[in-house]
C-alpha cells in the first residue's frame, strides 16, 4: 500500500463549515492526488501535487483547495462544505514516471 | 477529450467461468492501470502496463498499443473476485483518467 493513510475515514459535517482531509505517506513519493468518487462518474481528479508547494488543479477543483508543505502530507480543504461535496474521497500517490499508483482507503464525507 | 471507455458496465458470471473486461482509450498513453475496488473498500492496483502482457495468479492483463485497447482476464473466477474493476490511463502529463468501472459479480 506504499504507506498511505487517510484521515478521517468518515466524517459528517454541516453545510457551510470548513473541512480538511489529510493524506499521509511514509515513503517520500513525489506525486500525490486527491480524487472524489461518485456513482456514475467514476474517479475524478480534484487537485494533484508534484512536489512540496507544487500543486495543480484537476477537473473538479471548484470549492476545494490543497496544500503540501511537507513531502509526506497532502491536505484537501473544503472551504465551505456543500451537499454536492458529499462523496468518497481518495488520495493516491504515484511512485515514479512509469510506475505503480497506490490509493488510500478513502474518506466518506457527508455534508448535511 | 481524453476518454476511457470500459465494457461491460456490469457482469455476472458463474464460479469457474473465464471473464474478460475491456478498456479502450482515445490517444497514445504512457501507462495503463487496472484497479480493483471491493464494495465499501479501498482501491488496489492490480497491474500497470505500458506494453505486452502481465500475469498475477489467475489475473492476466494485456494491452495493444496500436489498437488503444486493454483487456483484463480472470481465469477460473471465484466469488471473492466480485468487485468493481477500474481502468485508468496516464497520458504524457501527470494526470490519470479513469473509466467508470465494471461491476463484476461471481455467483457460487
Amino acid at each position: 500500500d506504499a504507506g498511505i493513510t487517510q484521515s478521517p475515514r468518515h466524517k459528517v459535517t454541516e453545510t457551510g463549515t470548513p473541512v480538511t482531509l489529510r493524506c499521509h505517506q511514509t515513503e517520500n513519493h513525489r506525486y500525490m492526488y486527491w480524487y472524489r468518487q461518485d456513482p456514475g462518474h467514476g474517479l475524478r481528479l480534484i487537485h494533484y501535487s508534484y512536489g512540496v508547494k507544487d500543486t495543480d488543479k484537476g477537473e473538479v477543483s471548484d470549492g476545494y483547495s490543497v496544500s503540501r508543505s511537507k513531502t509526506e502530507d497532502f491536505l484537501l480543504t473544503l472551504e465551505s462544505a456543500t451537499s454536492s461535496q458529499t462523496s468518497v474521497y481518495f488520495c493516491a500517490i504515484r511512485t515514479g514516471e512509469v510506475t505503480e499508483a497506490f490509493f488510500g482507503q478513502g474518506t466518506r464525507l457527508t455534508v448535511v | 477529450k481524453n476518454e476511457v471507455e470500459q465494457s461491460p458496465q456490469n457482469l455476472t458470471a458463474q464460479e469457474g467461468e473465464f471473464i474478460t473486461i475491456n478498456c479502450s482509450y482515445s490517444v497514445g498513453i504512457s501507462a495503463l492501470h487496472w484497479l480493483q475496488q471491493h464494495p465499501g473498500g479501498g482501491i488496489v492496483s492490480l497491474f500497470m502496463l505500458s506494453s505486452g502482457k502481465k500475469k498475477h495468479g489467475r489475473l492476466i492483463a494485456t494491452i495493444n498499443i496500436q489498437e488503444k485497447h486493454s483487456s483484463l482476464h480472470i481465469t477460473a473466477s471465484h466469488p471473492r473476485d466480485s468487485a468493481v474493476y477500474i481502468c485508468a490511463v496516464r497520458y504524457t502529463g501527470n494526470q490519470f483518467y479513469f473509466g467508470t468501472g465494471t461491476s463484476l459479480t461471481v455467483i457460487p
